[in-house]
């Protein structure tokens, strides 16, 4: 399995644009998150989906971010209008169930800036 | 509630040498820990993790780590450094997949 893979893995916008990072999880894993990485905010669950579906989204901070999963093998997070204070890196990850001692496997990241 | 601590931002050592990687946690019952790395411009990757069981967890690149339930700690420690061991570590909790939490992360820097 070549494991999780992001899309873009870089990517430069201008305030008000329109962002869409994508997500293809590992195939079989039933569990895919979202997470944002910042220097000041550490790393940070944003959403997380099981079978397609959002289970908990309380770590999106405002309604300009949206993220679906319209089937098992992709997932989008969209920011729309963007922000500079929206420049972090963003991961997917997957798991296979949600026991807690179910392991995370991440993607590579996708790095945006913001100006 | 759950969290991670890890007291240091930053861990130097030099290559040979042991390295010890610290992070203590506050887990009400049962804690699931965890450890990631995270090298430059990649996603984090899995190290090791502590259920239950034996105290000293194994995991890859030769690293383990000790629960120590008294001192409230699962510090991540390898005998011998080396310098392709640079990178950023993560201690995290689990109550679920869905609810790690992940601590602010260690630098590790192995000077050869």
């Amino acid at each position: 399995d070549a494991g999780v893979i992001q899309s873009p893995r870089h990517e430069v916008t201008e305030m008000g644009q329109e962002v869409t990072l994508r997500c293809k999880p590992i195939s079989g894993h039933d569990y895919l998150f979202w997470y944002r990485q910042t220097m000041m905010r550490g790393l940070e669950l944003l959403i997380y989906f099981n079978n397609n579906v959002p289970i908990d989204d309380s770590g999106m901070p405002e309604d300009r971010f949206s993220a679906k999963m319209p089937n098992a093998s992709f997932s989008t997070l969209k920011i729309q209008p963007s922000e500079p204070r929206d420049s972090a890196v963003y991961f997917c990850a997957s798991s296979l169930g949600l026991s807690g001692a179910n392991v995370l496997t991440f993607g590579a990241g996708s790095r945006l800036t913001v100006l | 509630a759950q969290s991670v601590a890890q007291p240091e931002d930053q861990v130097n050592v030099a290559e040979g040498n042991p390295l010890t990687v610290k992070c203590t946690y506050s887990v009400s019952g049962n804690p699931y820990l965890f450890w990631y790395v995270q090298y430059p411009n990649r996603g984090l990757q899995f190290l090791l993790k502590y259920i239950t069981g034996d105290n000293l967890v194994k995991g890859s690149y030769g690293f383990e780590a000790e629960f120590n339930k008294s001192q409230t700690s699962f510090h991540l420690k390898k005998p011998s450094a080396l310098v392709s061991d640079s990178a950023l570590y993560f201690c995290a909790d689990s109550v679920n997949a869905g609810k790690s939490t992940f601590g602010d992360g260690t630098t590790l820097t192995v000077k050869p």
